[in-house]
């Protein structure tokens, strides 16, 4: 069965260091997202992906972040300058085309945690 | 903005127990979501409505789009089904999804 894969599981890293995670979704989807969980909280959207741009992004999603889809496979969310408060369970989402109104697939996380 | 509240927050039900979660959100939508977090804390997609009633397996999913709420339903719960169960909504015309804060499920044998 087709599945979102996402890179690393787990990485630590210190305060103002740039982190990229990197997320595979499923091959013939055409919309990506990156949600986050900070640890005990309800999971937040950060932005989506469509069509080689962002077609919405939260408040969370400030100049910090940015989102790329380099050569038509990987999806990857950049943070330029981690902060204490940016550890969290960082998912990647995929969608086929119904877009916001489609079934997301999401991989199994990537888990940052900045000291 | 969206509100998105789900009853109850944590739920321990006795093997084979007929179980109901509850979900309702404060504006119109364009669908509902109900997602499945397992304890390592990948998620998973188990329904997504956008009016009516679906079923897969023991999983029961309705929707009541003026009353601006939906169920999920397990039949015959089994400790495997020991999750958190998270409904979301994306509002009309937005790409985005608002989550509720998840319903914590035991199902002791």
């Amino acid at each position: 069965e087709p599945e979102v894969t996402q890179t690393p599981s787990h990485q630590v890293t210190q305060m103002g260091q740039e982190v990229i995670l990197r997320c595979v979704p499923i091959s013939n989807h055409l919309y990506f997202y990156w949600y986050r969980q900070i640890l005990g909280q309800k999971v937040e959207f950060l932005v989506s992906f469509y069509n080689n741009e962002i077609s919405e992004k939260s408040e969370i999603f400030d100049d910090q972040f940015s989102v790329e889809r380099p050569d038509g496979s990987n999806f990857t969310l950049k943070i330029r300058s981690t902060k204490l408060e940016d550890s969290a369970m960082y998912f990647c989402a995929s969608s086929g085309d119904g877009g916001a109104t489609g079934e997301l697939f999401f991989g199994e996380g990537s888990r940052l945690t900045v000291l | 903005k969206n509100e998105v509240e789900q009853s109850p927050q944590n739920l321990t039900a006795q093997e084979g127990e007929f179980i109901t979660i509850n979900c309702s959100y404060s504006v119109g939508i364009s669908a509902l979501h109900w997602l499945q977090q397992h304890p390592g804390g990948g998620i998973v997609s188990l329904f997504m409505l956008s009016s009516g009633k679906k079923k897969h397996g023991r999983l029961i999913a309705t929707i009541n789009i003026q009353e601006k709420h939906s169920s999920l339903h397990i039949t015959a719960s089994h400790p495997r089904d020991s999750a958190v169960y998270i409904c979301a909504v994306t509002g009309a015309g937005s790409y985005q999804l608002t989550f509720g804060k998840g319903t914590k499920l035991s199902v002791i044998p």
